[in-house]
């Protein structure tokens, strides 16, 4: 894999908790992202950082926060766990400023499943 | 709205016997289409960048080709380890990628 740890890799939480998950990367790229995945939704955008400090919603955010002191970690915390959050978190990574033609997307984790109950 | 519809969701094959994935899109100007493969526990592994209509892409099996609409994946003489779920995505204007919800292929001795 290319240097991106997602821990942990599984978790169950009850409601009303607050969860952190954490990413952590080794190949110093610059943008940093969490995605949530659903049976029939596909990979859906929470949160990302386009460098320390700067982090950006995505098309689910409501009820995620996250935080990037670093270029190699970027957490996400669930504030209050609720049961519409179980899924599979994925952290992904990407520089943007690869040259035209040498854009790979994103390099994935390898997800956490998160259980709320 | 930057849009990706894939189909089937789900395609049974038998070994050796070759068929096609599709990609239908909509974006605010295309900068890639990608093309990921996803086994059962992991992330999303990549396969495919494409990034203008008439490119065309082969990797062992694979072959991804892409018109201004759509995008297919070919799979040629598959095998059972082909078995996966396949993702496309595009990137458009806003940087971020939009994914399809996948069409998971399995491939039967």
């Amino acid at each position: 894999d290319a240097g991106i740890t997602q821990s942990p890799r599984h978790k169950v939480t009850e409601t009303g908790t607050p969860v952190t998950l954490r990413c952590h990367q080794t190949e110093n790229h610059r943008y940093m992202y969490w995605y949530r995945q659903d049976p029939g939704h596909g990979l859906r955008l929470i949160h990302y950082s386009y460098g320390v400090k700067d982090t950006d919603k995505g098309e689910v955010s409501d009820g995620y926060s996250v935080s990037r002191s670093k270029t190699e970690d970027f957490l996400l915390t669930l504030e209050s766990a609720t049961s519409s959050q179980t899924s599979v978190y994925f952290c992904a990574i990407s520089d943007l400023a690869l040259a035209q033609g040498a854009n790979y997307g994103y390099t994935f984790g390898s997800g956490t499943r998160l259980t709320v109950v | 709205e930057d849009q990706v519809t894939q189909s089937p969701e789900a395609l049974r094959l038998q070994e050796g016997e070759s068929s096609s994935l599709n990609c239908s899109y909509t974006v605010s100007g295309l900068r890639g289409l990608f093309w990921y493969r996803q086994d059962p526990g992991k992330g999303p592994e990549f396969l495919f960048t494409l990034y203008s209509a008439g490119e065309e892409k082969e990797k062992e099996r694979l072959k991804a080709t892409l018109t201004k609409k759509e995008s297919f994946l070919h799979i040629t003489a598959p095998k059972p380890e082909d078995s996966a779920t396949y993702l496309c995505a595009v990137q458009g204007n806003t940087d971020k990628l939009i994914f399809g919800t996948g069409t998971r292929l399995q491939v039967f001795p």
